[in-house]
């Protein structure tokens, strides 16, 4: 499975943007990113993913790289509840032989 | 989205006894289960994968004869930590495959299990 690279932790104000990287420098071509997050004693939830393109949802948005080996999750507008440890995650999407693997993630604080 | 429980969501036994943690699927079908275990400030790390019919697959390093699992039907796969022991205490989280949509996983709320 390809490895992505993630910072250990990060701060951020309340209401402001919040912008968290990964690193996926050996992603393959059938290799989707996912990003999860984790709110402490729950389990993961489904943010968001993408393949090539940019995407939006109501939660966050996903810049990615055009060589595809980084990409960005984009908080809008952080509130206290986006405190939570978040995933980035390579895993061919779609695929009933996948399984996904969680790296260490970056521990999200929210100052208010 | 699709709904994953988890039960119990919380339990405490006593050093040498079985526990049996449920993993349902509430709203959809799922051939394939996923066991993971999250020790305090650690990432969740992959235990076994289960398929409704057949035997799990566990992953390197996790015992099949102690995380016993269960998938006998498409919405309800079980693990059962034998023996438990203290150093088994961890959070115990499962997601479920669904297979007929677009093989998305969901992810349970979690079981916190103590072993005293």
């Amino acid at each position: 499975d390809a490895k992505t690279t993630q910072p250990n932790s990060m701060e951020s104000n309340e209401e402001e943007p919040v912008h968290l990287p990964c690193n996926h420098s050996t992603i393959s071509g059938t290799d989707y990113i996912h990003w999860y997050r984790q709110l402490p004693s729950q389990g993961p939830e489904y943010v968001i993913h993408g393949l090539t393109s940019n995407v939006n949802n109501r939660m966050a948005s996903l810049a990615i790289a055009e060589d595809r080996k980084s990409s960005t999750l984009i908080l809008h507008r952080a509130t206290l509840r986006d405190a939570a440890v978040y995933y980035c995650i390579l895993s061919p999407r779609y695929s009933s032989a996948s399984k996904i693997i969680f790296g260490s993630g970056t521990r999200l604080s929210i100052r208010p | 989205g699709a709904v994953v429980s988890q039960h119990p969501s919380r339990v405490i036994c006593k050093s040498g006894t079985s526990v049996k943690i449920e993993c349902r699927s509430l709203d959809f079908q799922a051939t394939t289960m996923f066991w993971y275990r999250q020790f305090p400030k650690q990432s969740l790390m992959l235990m076994a994968t289960s398929n409704e019919g057949s035997k799990a697959t566990y992953e390197q390093g996790v015992e099949k004869d102690k995380f016993l699992i269960n998938h006998a039907s498409l919405t309800l796969s079980t693990l059962t930590v034998t023996s438990a022991h203290p150093e088994d205490s961890s959070f115990y989280i499962c997601s479920a495959r669904w297979t007929i949509g677009n093989n998305e996983q969901f992810f349970g709320p979690g079981t916190r299990l103590t072993v005293l």
